[in-house]
């Protein structure tokens, strides 16, 4: 079952760009991470948050977590073609393993 | 270091068929998940071993079935299959037991059922 939604579904953008993309979910959290995944090939972890945290920098990303609205958000600042992918969020309750949203399909067109 | 190592990454297989897919996971990782990934149903989670042992499991039938060998490297195999088992089937190491860490996934194993 997922636990998180991600919003949007899909976006395109122009090189240069930022793209911000959305995660909701249902259940108080330990973490939350993001993943991103290049054509139908594996998960690369992007960043952690944890739930004590509200938001985290690592290069070209920005993750912010609203525990309040069980909401996060994850940034990509000045876009290239190279992020062209999709973007997961998953999350991390209790003892439970992943559980992962369906994914924004990120375009950054050159 | 290398990565996690799925086999085979492409495998065609009959409806009634079983199928048996490996991962190796980065050496001294001990926990091993493995997810389906479908369009309709997104990354859904299969199982999941930790030094041999399955510590969790996700709501599949009993059609699929995983182990770990003491090596850590992991099986998951499926019988009778389905044509909705077509799907993208990744794993996934750690090197804790805690599911709040990184998780190294493979390239996947691509299954189609004909």
């Amino acid at each position: 079952s997922q636990q998180g939604e991600e919003d949007p579904q899909a976006l395109s953008i122009q090189e240069g760009e930022n793209a911000t993309m959305n995660c909701s979910y249902k259940t108080s959290i330990n973490n939350l991470q993001w993943y991103r995944q290049n054509s139908g090939r594996g998960l690369v972890h992007l960043i952690l948050i944890r739930s004590n945290e509200r938001e985290k920098h690592s290069g070209r990303l920005r993750v912010t977590l609203d525990t309040s609205k069980k909401s996060s958000s994850l940034l990509i600042t000045a876009s290239r073609a190279a992020d062209t992918a999709s973007y997961f969020c998953a999350t991390v309750s209790g003892n439970t393993p992943l559980v992962f949203g369906k994914g924004t399909r990120l375009s950054v067109i050159a | 270091k290398a990565g996690v190592t799925q086999t085979p990454r492409y495998l065609i297989k009959t409806r009634g068929q079983q199928v048996t897919l490996s991962c190796s996971p980065i050496s001294g990782h001990r926990s091993v998940s493995w997810y389906q990934q479908t369009p309709g149903q997104g990354l859904q989670f299969l199982f999941e071993y930790f030094s041999e042992t399955q510590r969790n499991k996700g709501n599949f039938p009993g059609r699929f079935s995983g182990r770990q060998f003491s090596n850590s490297r992991s099986e998951m195999n499926v019988s009778t299959l389905e044509l909705g088992d077509s799907a993208l089937y990744l794993c996934a190491s750690r090197n804790t037991r805690d599911y709040g860490t990184e998780a190294f996934f493979g390239q996947g194993t691509r299954l189609t059922v004909v």
